[in-house]
């Protein structure tokens, strides 16, 4: 049975650029969370996904977009990255009505 | 607004010493509250959820109770070991609010 999983591991892009970043939930979970790990940081929460449809939002800018897919994998976009984007980003998956979230192991994205 | 806090931020212990993680949260409307560990760099493993309706729960040498009236959580672990060095997160769950809330969590180091 396989877990979350997340691409890339790492990344490395420019100020001003733009990244997508994906990840596949735990066989059989329906709604996909999306995280940001600055270093030294609990992981502060970004959106959530279910039924193809942004469910809630933390508080993150525009900038920060998402999308499900029918299969329920994941996209996060950040547009214009800025230098404080540098961050782990990781994706957390559960069902809907099971509020037990599963970690994937993340994305590194460092923006020079 | 839940908020999370771990103190102290880093604990260093002999190996073989039995320790005891806190965790507060100011929102005792809690769902639910999970103990993460985390490995430098790397995503974040669940060791133990607890349901609003529980006091405690168990997993080898590991063991988390939850006190909702004083907003309080605390993990034991016994008999530890190296392998245990790692960051651990604690996260709050609150219904309505599909989210977790994180602590920005305790480092720590067993020395051998």
């Amino acid at each position: 049975d396989a877990g979350v999983t997340q691409s890339p591991t790492h990344l490395i892009k420019t100020r001003g650029q733009q990244v997508t970043l994906r990840c596949s939930p735990k066989s059989g979970h329906d709604t996909v969370s999306w995280y940001q790990q600055a270093l030294g940081q609990g992981p502060q929460f970004i959106f959530q996904y279910y039924e193809e449809e942004e469910r809630q939002r933390g508080n993150f800018p525009d900038r920060f977009s998402g999308h499900q897919f029918p299969n329920y994998s994941s996209e996060l976009n950040v547009n214009a990255l800025l230098l404080g984007d540098s961050a782990l980003y990781l994706c957390a998956s559960s069902l809907v009505r099971d509020y037990e979230q599963y970690f994937g192991p993340g994305t590194r994205l460092t923006v020079t | 607004k839940q908020e999370v806090t771990q103190i102290p931020a880093a604990l260093s212990v002999p190996e073989g010493e039995n320790l005891v993680l806190n965790c507060s949260f100011t929102d005792s409307a809690i769902y639910n509250l999970q103990w993460f560990r985390q490995d430098p760099g790397k995503g974040l493993t669940s060791l133990l959820l607890i349901q609003s309706s529980q006091r405690e729960q168990t997993s080898g040498r590991l063991n988390a109770s939850l006190d909702k009236s004083s907003g309080r959580s605390t993990l034991y672990i016994a008999a530890s070991q190296p392998g245990d060095s790692a960051t651990y997160l604690c996260a709050g769950f609150n219904f309505g609010n599909e989210k977790l809330t994180f602590g920005t969590g305790t480092r720590l180091t067993i020395i051998p």
